[in-house]
C-alpha cells in the first residue's frame, strides 16, 4: 500500500448508529487532517493531529470524535450522526504545517 | 491568508496547453500560492506551490507574475484525465495547518 488509505470508502448509516472511519497514511508523515466535502461546498477542515496531539479542532460536534493512536493511524468515530452529516470525508497528511498536504479517496458517507 | 479568485469554469481541448488564472490582488509578500486538482469523487490532489519564481513539475508549470497578483497554471499538453476541479490557495509558508478552499475552477477537458 502506498500513499493515504482510508476505509471504507462507502458507508451508509443510521442516525442511531454507531461507526468508525479508518485513515492510514505510508508516507512518513507526522501531521494527518479530516476534512469534509458536502455537495456544493468548500472542503472544511475538521481536526488536525500533529505527533500524535489534537493541534486543531474547528468546532466540529461532539457526534465526531477523532482519535491518533500513533503517527501513521487516524480514526473518525461517528454516533448519532444527522442527515447533514452525509458528505465526502477526506483524510490528508503531510510533514509537520507543510502546504502540500496528500490526501486519501475518501469515504462517502450517507446518513438515512 | 490572502483570497484568491478563480473563474467558476474553463474548457480546453484535448493536446493543447490548459491555462488556469487565479488572483490573489492581497497577497502578501510571506504567503505562497498553491494549486491542488480534484478529479470527480476522488481526494484533492496536489499539484504545485510556488513563492516568487516560475516553478515547474512533472504535472505542470507554475507562473507568477510580477507583483505577485496573480498566477497561472500551465498544463501544456491536456489529457482527458486532467479533468477537475482546480484549486488556488494562498497561505503563509508553513505557519498553520490551514489550507482554505475555496469553490476552484471545473477545468473540462474536450476530445
Amino acid at each position: 500500500e502506498t500513499g493515504v488509505t482510508q476505509t471504507p470508502r462507502h458507508l451508509v448509516m443510521g442516525m442511531t448508529n454507531k461507526k468508525s472511519l479508518k485513515c492510514e497514511q505510508h508516507l512518513g508523515h507526522n501531521a494527518m487532517y479530516w476534512y469534509k466535502q458536502s455537495a456544493k461546498k468548500p472542503l472544511e477542515l475538521m481536526f488536525v493531529y500533529s505527533l500524535e496531539e489534537r493541534v486543531e479542532n474547528n468546532s466540529v460536534p461532539s457526534r465526531f470524535s477523532p482519535e491518533c493512536p500513533n503517527s501513521s493511524h487516524l480514526f473518525l468515530h461517528l454516533h448519532t450522526l444527522q442527515p447533514e452529516d452525509s458528505a465526502l470525508y477526506l483524510c490528508a497528511s503531510s510533514f509537520h504545517r507543510a502546504g502540500e498536504q496528500y490526501f486519501g479517496p475518501g469515504t462517502r458517507l450517507t446518513v438515512t | 491568508d490572502a483570497k484568491t479568485t478563480q473563474p467558476t469554469s474553463m474548457d480546453c481541448a484535448e493536446g493543447r496547453a490548459a491555462n488556469l488564472p487565479c488572483n490573489h490582488s492581497t497577497i502578501s509578500g510571506n504567503e505562497y500560492v498553491y494549486w491542488y486538482r480534484q478529479i470527480h469523487s476522488q481526494g484533492p490532489q496536489y499539484i504545485i506551490h510556488g513563492l516568487k519564481n516560475n516553478e515547474t513539475n512533472e504535472m505542470a508549470s507554475l507562473i507568477i507574475t510580477e507583483d505577485r497578483k496573480s498566477s497561472t497554471l500551465i498544463l501544456p499538453h491536456a489529457t482527458l484525465r486532467d479533468t477537475a476541479v482546480y484549486y488556488c490557495i494562498v497561505r503563509v509558508g508553513d505557519s498553520n495547518y490551514q489550507l482554505i478552499w475555496g469553490a476552484g475552477t471545473k477545468l473540462i477537458i474536450k476530445p
